[in-house]
């Protein structure tokens, strides 16, 4: 596609239940990275692929977050028992390669969990 | 441990004034460095980057920043204001040796007409 796209754009959620957020890289971007961004802060980084491996996956906050892109290209991020505090701006980017340095950002994902 | 420090979490200028954005970084190996900027309701973009080429890089949109390594510092300047720049901008820092990018927490641009 021409940029990184993410669905849903909005996504209002009980506290408990399970989230899927959706992120759909550039064609050919070979790097794809998960962000949380908290109101009036910056990205946090989430995780990081290259291809269909997760290659870092320290930012994860606990393992109710989980995240897989199994054939290379669409990624899941995925929050099981959702909790109010998991409420945030949740952000796609993709990159030409690893190691490249300029990542394209989706318009996120905005969760909230009353 | 690396880190990012943008000072001031919100600049007001004039139109037609310089902007000028502060970030100091900490980084134990020599890093890659960016500036990015997130118009409302859009994701962030690349303004420019600092790659270990020159320390005077220039972006789009009007938009400079210099790398001053003895003052860690990365900030991003642009000689006339308009009101099309107001946004949140964004620096972060990425190690050589790595691929985690590390964002400061924003700054918000206001142009005054």
């Amino acid at each position: 596609g021409a940029g990184v796209s993410q669905s849903p754009r909005y996504k209002v959620t009980k506290r408990g239940q399970d989230v899927a957020l959706r992120c759909d890289p550039i064609s050919g971007h070979v790097s794809l990275y998960w962000y949380r961004q908290a109101l009036g802060q910056g990205p946090e980084f989430l995780t990081y692929f290259n291809y269909e491996a997760q290659q870092d996956k320290s930012g994860l906050p606990n393992d109710r977050f989980s995240a897989e892109r199994p054939e290379g290209s669409i990624s899941t991020l995925t929050i099981q028992r959702t909790e109010q505090r998991d409420s945030a701006m949740y952000r796609c980017a993709s990159s030409f390669g690893a190691g490249s340095n300029e990542q394209y950002f989706g318009p996120g994902t905005r969760l909230t969990v009353t | 441990a690396q880190s990012v420090t943008q000072l001031g979490s919100h600049v007001s200028v004039s139109e037609g004034a310089l902007v000028l954005l502060r970030c100091n970084y900490s980084s134990s190996v020599p890093p890659y460095l960016f500036w990015y900027v997130q118009y409302p309701n859009q994701g962030l973009q690349l303004l420019l980057k600092y790659t270990s080429a020159a320390t005077l890089v220039k972006g789009i949109n009007g938009f400079e920043a210099e790398f001053k390594k003895s003052e860690t510092s990365f900030h991003l300047t642009k000689p006339s204001a308009h009101m099309s720049d107001a946004a949140e901008y964004f620096c972060a820092v990425r190690l050589s040796t790595g691929n985690q990018f590390y964002f400061g927490t924003g700054t918000s641009l206001t142009v005054i007409p």
